[in-house]
């Protein structure tokens, strides 16, 4: 079984100020990780994965995120908000194998506020 | 170009009526799902086929039946639409299981 909890629902920063957003997971088998974003009436765009290569993962737009094996965490970090960075964020785990191999389960987002 | 695109974007219909969303990508990919994102923007995975094989079936209503032509195309079609149906449905796609998906955006679903 897997799961993915999203520690919160909704996260305010200012402009500038560094972005911190927090998931943990729960999986059976070495995990896939992964951070969507969306913006309004659009679909999710991937930000970056994690498939259990260097654990700082760089993805686009200036986030990264480091996977942490002993905390099972995965925090979705930028070291300056922008305002267009504004949009719900999805972490999501995808099982290596068992009967849920390829099967995504997404966290319940977190909306980040930016304010200029 | 799109990569993944659905058409219609929206659909409003009335309760019992039958409907199809269409999905189509243009990436080469040989996999495809297909997502529900309710009202409170939680997203759950319907169905999944890799080579035109399904792979995934969670615990969906017979109402709710996928067909993929092709490795490129993966339709869903809805029976007798109930209250509940409405929400946003998304098609995605990835080179295989496991991988990076990629997503369409969204098909809006209003049932009278």
């Amino acid at each position: 079984a897997q799961s993915v909890t999203q520690l919160d629902s909704h996260v305010s920063v200012s402009e500038g100020t560094p972005v911190l957003l927090r998931c943990n997971y729960s999986s059976s088998y070495s995990p896939s990780l992964f951070w969507y974003v969306q913006h309004p009436n659009k679909g999710l765009q991937l930000l970056l994965k994690y498939t259990s290569a260097a654990t700082l993962v760089k993805g686009i737009n200036g986030f990264e995120a480091e996977f942490k094996k002993s905390e099972t965490s995965f925090h979705l970090t930028k070291p300056s908000a922008h305002m267009s960075d504004a949009a719900e964020y999805f972490c999501v785990v995808s099982n290596a194998g068992g009967t849920s191999y390829g099967k995504l389960t997404f966290g319940q987002g977190t909306i980040l506020t930016v304010h200029p | 170009d799109t990569a993944v695109s659905q058409t219609p974007k929206y659909l409003v219909t009335q309760m019992g009526n039958d409907k199809s969303i269409k999905c189509e990508q243009n990436l080469g990919h040989d996999t495809m799902y297909w997502y529900k994102q309710d009202s409170k923007k939680f997203l759950k995975i319907m169905f999944s086929y890799n080579n035109k094989e399904l792979i995934i079936n969670e615990t969906v209503p017979n109402r709710f039946s996928p067909k993929s032509p092709d490795k490129a195309h993966l339709n869903l079609h809805i029976n007798s639409l109930e209250l509940g149906d409405s929400a946003v449905y998304f098609c995605a796609s990835s080179q295989g299981p496991n991988q990076p998906q990629h997503f369409g955006d969204g098909t809006r679903l209003s049932i009278l």
